[in-house]
Formats: structure tokens, C-alpha cells, sequence
């Protein structure tokens, strides 16, 4: 029984470079989750998926951001135009309707 | 936004004294999770407790919730140094689809 795993687990990037992170998720959950986590906060949702149906988006996904699920399996979630606020540990979650969102190990973007 | 507050913000204990927690919320919710995250690591799910139930158990880990007082607790008995580590309430609000809001969580000691 695999996980969710996330790639790459850690990112080093200059400011306004574009950055793609990619998750998959435990292969029978139809539902994929987007947080971000900063120091000493719990996360905060960016997005989710059911499916390759992008469902809903937090307002703290600017137009930076964008997430994609194609064939409704993986998915990627890139940040064009990278800042030093952007600098966080992003995580991915997935889950079956009306259960508990397993959560990946994250990836910790650093922006410099 | 944070929905869940958790009280304390953190606790010490010595090994093998119980250790509890609290989560309070502001919405009608269908069901309310409590994560354990270990220092810079991904997060792990302990329990989902529902909105039409009063108790859980699972191990060392019981959990309750009051809807009527929108509170949570999560008790963990017997610690050991292992259960060191941030503990997060997440709730699945009625009104948000399945998206999770967390609180900024408790950072559990348990000195051996």
C-alpha cells in the first residue's frame, strides 16, 4: 500500500524563476488536495480536485498559480514568477468522498 | 482563514502522564480530523471523528466532540517520548466542500 508521494521534496530557487512540484496520489482516491504550510501555521488549502476537475480554489492561489490533474491521476501544481513570500512547505493530500486526506511528505520550497 | 484554534499552543509533560488537547470552531462542520506532525515532516491522520459522534477511540487516542459547544478534544494517554510533535485539529466544514481547515496546532513535549 503506497502513499502520497510528492517530487521533489526540496526546492532552491532565485525569485521569478517558475517552479512545478508534482504529487500522486494513493491510486483509488478520486479526491487530490492542494495546502500550504509556513512555519509555526497548520496549512492553509490552496486547491482541490475530483478527478481532473478543478472543484474549488482558495484566494490565496493568485494567478501565479496553477494546478493541473490531467487524466485524473497525478497532478502538478506550478508557481510562474516566483517571490520570497512564496517560500513554504506545499503539500499534498488525497482521499475517497466523505473520508480522511492522507497527506503526502510535502515539498519545501525556498525562493532566495 | 483558521477555523480551528487549538488550546494549549503547547504543552510539556513528563513520559507517561496523559496529555490533552483542545480544538474550538466556529461552523457547522460534517466532520473533524486530528493530524500529528513531527518537526518539518509531512502530516499524519490519527483520528476522523464525525459530526453525529460523541467519542472515538483508536490506541492511545481518544477523541471527543461537542457540537453544541463547536469543541474538540484529543487525549493521549500514557505518552512516550515518540508523541512529541505538533498536533493539528482540521475541520470539513458544511458550507466548503472537502477542503480542510486547520488550526495553528500544539506542540506537545513529552521529556523522558
Amino acid at each position: 500500500d503506497t502513499g502520497v508521494s510528492q517530487d521533489p521534496r526540496h526546492k532552491i530557487t532565485k525569485r521569478g524563476q517558475n517552479v512545478t512540484f508534482r504529487c500522486d496520489p494513493i491510486s483509488e482516491h478520486n479526491r487530490l488536495y492542494w495546502y500550504r504550510q509556513t512555519l509555526g501555521q497548520g496549512p492553509e488549502f490552496l486547491t482541490y480536485f475530483q478527478n481532473e476537475a478543478q472543484l474549488e480554489k482558495s484566494r490565496l492561489l493568485s494567478d501565479r498559480f496553477s494546478a493541473e490533474r490531467p487524466k485524473g491521476s497525478f497532478s502538478t501544481l506550478e508557481i510562474q514568477r516566483t517571490e520570497q513570500g512564496d517560500s513554504a512547505m506545499y503539500l499534498c493530500a488525497s482521499s475517497s468522498r466523505y473520508y480522511e486526506q492522507y497527506f503526502g511528505p510535502g515539498t519545501r520550497l525556498t525562493v532566495t | 482563514s483558521q477555523q480551528g484554534e487549538e488550546d494549549p499552543q503547547a504543552l510539556s509533560i513528563q513520559e507517561g502522564e496523559n496529555a490533552t488537547m483542545n480544538c474550538s470552531y466556529k461552523t457547522s462542520i460534517n466532520n473533524l480530523q486530528w493530524y500529528r506532525q513531527n518537526s518539518g515532516r509531512g502530516l499524519v491522520h490519527l483520528i476522523l471523528i464525525r459530526s453525529n459522534e460523541r467519542e472515538k477511540h483508536s490506541g492511545r487516542l481518544r477523541v471527543t466532540l461537542d457540537t453544541s459547544k463547536k469543541s474538540s478534544s484529543l487525549l493521549i494517554t500514557a505518552s512516550r517520548a515518540a508523541d512529541t510533535a505538533s498536533y493539528f485539529c482540521a475541520t470539513e466544514e458544511v458550507t466548503s466542500g472537502s477542503r480542510l481547515t486547520f488550526g495553528e496546532g500544539t506542540q506537545l513535549t513529552v521529556n523522558p
